[in-house]
């Protein structure tokens, strides 16, 4: 079965680091690959998605994701955090054998001031 | 704002009961998804529509079940509550069958107590 696995459920960075968020995912066809935002109280947001084509992907809000093959990854970066980037980041990955999306298990970022 | 809305958006009820979450996909949206999201279980997909019709099933207990009007607003209806039915109830919708672009609604957060 196709799963998404994000390595560490909490990353903290000091404001103005990088910003790393690492996905894997587990699929022997490419699935479309996303990256959302989720703010307290709020909804998921989408940040970037990665269908076919060009394998950086850039998103909103400064972020930015590489889809690479060999490594089944589709980390998430940002090379400047701020203080608004603090969020839950949840990425997800589209079967297109069954059409389901399914996500990883979150990443809390925290940013220090 | 995403432009998909949910009601209510705080649901507390007891054991056994039945509540029914509502959702109003964005203007021009066919399809209607619905997620659950909980602390062990993470996010996960349940239930979508398409203009009325079943479209994919995810992790949806037998205890639920939804539907979609021909208005295309959707209702979850969860019955015979248990406590490990608490969660947050995400509705998403797009513009066709699929998943792609979806846009998440607020959320209704449900307690079982």
């Amino acid at each position: 079965a196709q799963s998404v696995t994000q390595l560490g459920s909490h990353v903290s960075v000091s404001e103005g680091a990088l910003v790393l968020l690492r996905c894997n995912y587990s699929s022997s066809v490419p699935p479309y690959l996303f990256w959302y935002v989720q703010y307290p109280n709020q909804g998921l947001q989408l940040l970037l998605k990665y269908t076919t084509g060009a394998t950086l992907v850039k998103g909103i809000n400064g972020f930015e994701a590489e889809f690479k093959k060999s490594e089944t990854s589709f980390h998430l970066t940002k090379p400047s955090a701020h203080m608004s980037d603090a969020a839950e980041y949840f990425c997800a990955a589209l079967s297109s054998n069954t059409g389901k999306l399914i996500f990883g298990q979150g990443t809390t970022l925290q940013v220090k001031p | 704002d995403s432009g998909v809305t949910q009601t209510p958006k705080h649901l507390i009820t007891a054991t056994g009961q039945r509540v029914t979450l509502r959702c109003s996909p964005r203007s021009g949206d066919l399809s209607v998804y619905w997620y659950q999201q909980s602390l062990d279980q993470g996010l996960q997909f349940l239930i979508q529509y398409y203009n009325g019709e079943e479209r994919a099933k995810g992790n949806i207990l037998e205890r639920f079940s939804a539907q979609q009007f021909p208005d295309l607003h959707s209702e979850l209806n969860l019955s015979s509550l248990e406590l490990g039915d608490s969660a947050l109830y995400f509705c998403a919708s797009s513009r066709t069958e699929s998943v792609v672009e979806q846009f998440f609604g607020p959320g209704t957060r449900l307690t079982v107590l």
